[in-house]
């Protein structure tokens, strides 16, 4: 797609289950990026990829949280035994090359409400 | 830390009125500087960004922001806004050479324009 797209849209899970979100970035761009929005919080930066690099995991709140991407392409991001805290807008992001004056790229988000 | 802070939580203007909201942000180097916007129901996108050159940039839908260095700010502004403007800002600021995982946002100023 043109895009970057995100899956599900929205995600209702009850508090200790796990749930896995999904990201496929804009086709041929390296970079992949992990931020979480909360309701008058702003953009929570969570986990980037670049390239073949190991990933920057410096903005994972807790072990509870972790991503992966396969093949320098898809990414999920996983999140075990979920608390009523992690309820929020999951907002997934991609760029060409990673360089920090790149335009970032944002796909329309998951909606995750844990009840 | 690098921090980025939107003094307007919420900014409510009349159709045709003058626009400015404002952005700091702690770094003492080099920097590169963005306006991201949401409008309603759609993703986030990039309005503009200052990584060198002439401090005063132009962007799209007729915006534009200010880098001055010694006040460490970086306002958006625009002469005349429009309905359609109506949409979340979100400052947002990383260190030049830095990683891009440290793109860090402000917690956005949301503009309501009255037709």
């Amino acid at each position: 797609g043109a895009g970057v797209s995100q899956s599900p849209s929205n995600k209702v899970t009850e508090k200790g289950k796990d749930v896995e979100l999904r990201c496929d970035p804009i086709s041929g761009h390296t970079a992949l990026y992990w931020y979480r929005q909360s309701l008058g919080q702003g953009l929570e930066f969570l986990i980037y990829f670049q390239g073949n690099s190991a990933p920057d995991k410096s903005g994972l709140p807790s072990d509870r949280f972790s991503a992966e991407r396969t093949g320098g392409s898809v990414s999920t991001l996983t999140i075990q035994r979920t608390q009523q805290e992690d309820s929020a807008v999951y907002l997934c992001a991609s760029s060409w090359g990673g360089r920090t004056n790149e335009k970032l790229f944002f796909g329309s988000g998951t909606q995750l409400s844990v009840l | 830390a690098q921090s980025v802070s939107q003094h307007n939580h919420h900014v409510i203007l009349s159709e045709a009125a003058s626009l400015e909201l404002g952005c700091n942000y702690s770094y003492g180097g080099t920097v590169n500087l963005f306006w991201y916007v949401q409008y309603p129901g759609q993703h986030l996108q990039l309005l503009l960004k200052y990584f060198s050159g002439d401090p005063l940039v132009k962007g799209i839908k007729g915006f534009e922001a200010e880098f001055i260095k010694s006040k460490f700010s970086f306002n958006l502004r625009k002469p005349s806004v429009q309905w359609s403007d109506t949409a979340e800002y979100f400052c947002a600021v990383n260190a030049n050479g830095g990683s891009q995982g440290n793109l860090i946002f402000g917690k956005g100023t949301k503009l309501s324009v009255k037709p």
